[in-house]
């Protein structure tokens, strides 16, 4: 069964701290990784990566696919208070559906 | 910009009660889903469509059936609702062609059942 899992499951730092957010999964022909940021509302989009395209920055967060280690991981660097949401990783394979990992909650404190 | 709109922010209802989620989008996306996210399971897929009249069962269908007439439009409903149907309701959409390229959310549905 196709499986994404995300850690930590929570995450609290100060302003100006650099946070790393970790996503692995066992799917079966691996096709897209996204991440999606969800604050109070409807996850938003940030990244999407795929064998083209293994690194994505933007701004102050960044992404890297690790198809070897069937991995991922999201970096905030300068976190901000407007950081604070739940990051959510889904990955897309064989099934043509995506496959959400449970979020990692991140709070970032003034 | 992507609108995906959802017929109510905030639902109350009691069990029993047959319950209608509308979810609208305007971007002429073939692909619409619905979800359902509780704290600590994620995001769960209930049902999705490629099409005007196309269904496929997601994760958990269980307790839910769908309707999609128009393209724009992907209702969820429950038949008869129970208090653990509970829950945030998300639905989204993607453009023609993959399923797994970028959704785009809707503000999503708190549903409670009483």
């Amino acid at each position: 069964e196709d499986k994404v899992v995300q850690s930590p499951l929570s995450l609290v730092v100060h302003e100006g701290d650099t946070v790393t957010l970790n996503c692995s999964y066992e799917v079966t022909n691996f096709r897209s990784l996204l991440w999606y940021k969800q604050e109070k509302k409807a996850p938003t989009f940030l990244f999407m990566l795929t064998s083209s395209g293994i690194e994505k920055k933007s701004g102050r967060l960044s992404s890297i696919l690790d198809k070897k280690e069937l991995s991922s991981i999201l970096n905030i660097t300068a976190t901000q208070t407007g950081d604070s949401a739940i990051y959510l990783c889904a990955w897309g394979g064989a099934t043509n559906k995506l496959i959400f990992g449970t979020g990692t909650l991140l709070a970032v404190q003034p | 910009d992507v609108k995906v709109t959802q017929s109510s922010r905030y639902l109350v209802k009691r069990t029993g009660e047959k319950v209608f989620l509308e979810c609208v989008q305007d971007m002429d996306h073939e692909n619409m889903f619905w979800y359902r996210q509780d704290p600590g399971l994620g995001l769960r897929l209930i049902y999705f469509s490629y099409d005007v009249k196309m269904k496929e069962k997601g994760d958990i269908p269980e307790g839910y059936s769908v309707s999609r007439e128009k393209k724009e439009r992907f209702s969820l409903i429950l038949e008869s609702a129970s208090t653990n149907q509970t829950s945030m309701y998300l639905c989204a959409s993607s453009r023609p062609g993959t399923t797994t390229d970028t959704q785009y959310f809707g503000p999503g549905t708190r549903l409670t059942v009483l």
